[in-house]
């Protein structure tokens, strides 16, 4: 199966900064069959990305998605408060699809 | 709007079964692979299982192959999942959400416990 490591495994960032959030694949992901996920804490995840560079119907443009092959990153432009949460990379390229462990974003 | 209710989740002693419900509305519910993923407790997130807009295809994680069992009924716009020999790892939050792939909507999640 394919492994998604992420890094960092947490970002201490304020308001206003830039995040970038690192999702590695142990395997090429075919057709950019990549996706980012937000999860808040007691709430579902919710897709932000797909494609690695496609956004979700209703995501702000201050999240942008990159990569191919097995490098992939996140960026939000500008942190908004309701912006500190976990985000999760996914795979579908290649059955079973799996998931990254996760970056946590928190206020510094 | 898009809904996803998931039920039927609660405690279970280790070898029993479990049959999760998820209720769609706000979408044409034959047209979309359908998906469930589970979150551990303080953990992050597992694919679970996925069946095609007819049924006619399932997929499984291989750490519940042959125990789980995903299915759905076009008419009622319901998923499933029919969940035996449980064992304390399957404990964890499972979620239902649409999409072949990416998983665009997702339900609240329902609890399942196995603990004895």
């Amino acid at each position: 199966e394919i492994v998604l490591t992420q890094s960092p495994a947490t970002l201490s960032m304020s308001p206003g900064e830039r995040a970038t959030l690192s999702c590695g694949a142990s395997q090429s992901v075919s057709s950019t069959s990549l996706a980012w996920y937000q999860q808040k804490p007691g709430l579902a995840p919710r897709l932000l990305i797909y494609d690695a560079s496609s956004r979700a119907t209703g995501i702000p443009d201050r999240f942008s998605g990159s990569g191919s092959g097995t490098d992939f990153t996140l960026t939000i432009s500008r942190l908004e408060p309701e912006d500190f949460a976990v985000y999760y990379c996914q795979q579908y390229g290649r059955s079973p699809w799996t998931f990254g462990q996760g970056t946590k974003v928190e206020i510094k | 709007e898009v809904q996803l209710l998931e039920s039927g989740g609660g405690l279970v002693q280790p070898g029993g079964s479990l049959r999760l419900s998820c209720a769609a509305s706000g979408f044409t519910f034959s047209s979309h692979a359908m998906n469930w993923v589970r979150q551990a407790p303080g953990k992050g997130l597992e694919w679970v299982s996925t069946i095609t807009s007819s049924g006619g295809s399932t997929y499984y994680a291989d750490s519940v192959k042959g125990r789980f069992a995903i299915s759905r009924d076009n008419s009622r716009n319901t998923l499933y999942l029919q969940m035996n020999g449980l064992r304390v790892e399957d404990t964890a939050v499972y979620y239902c959400a649409n999409g072949w792939g990416n998983l665009a909507y997702w339900g609240q999640g329902t609890l399942v416990t196995v603990s004895s």
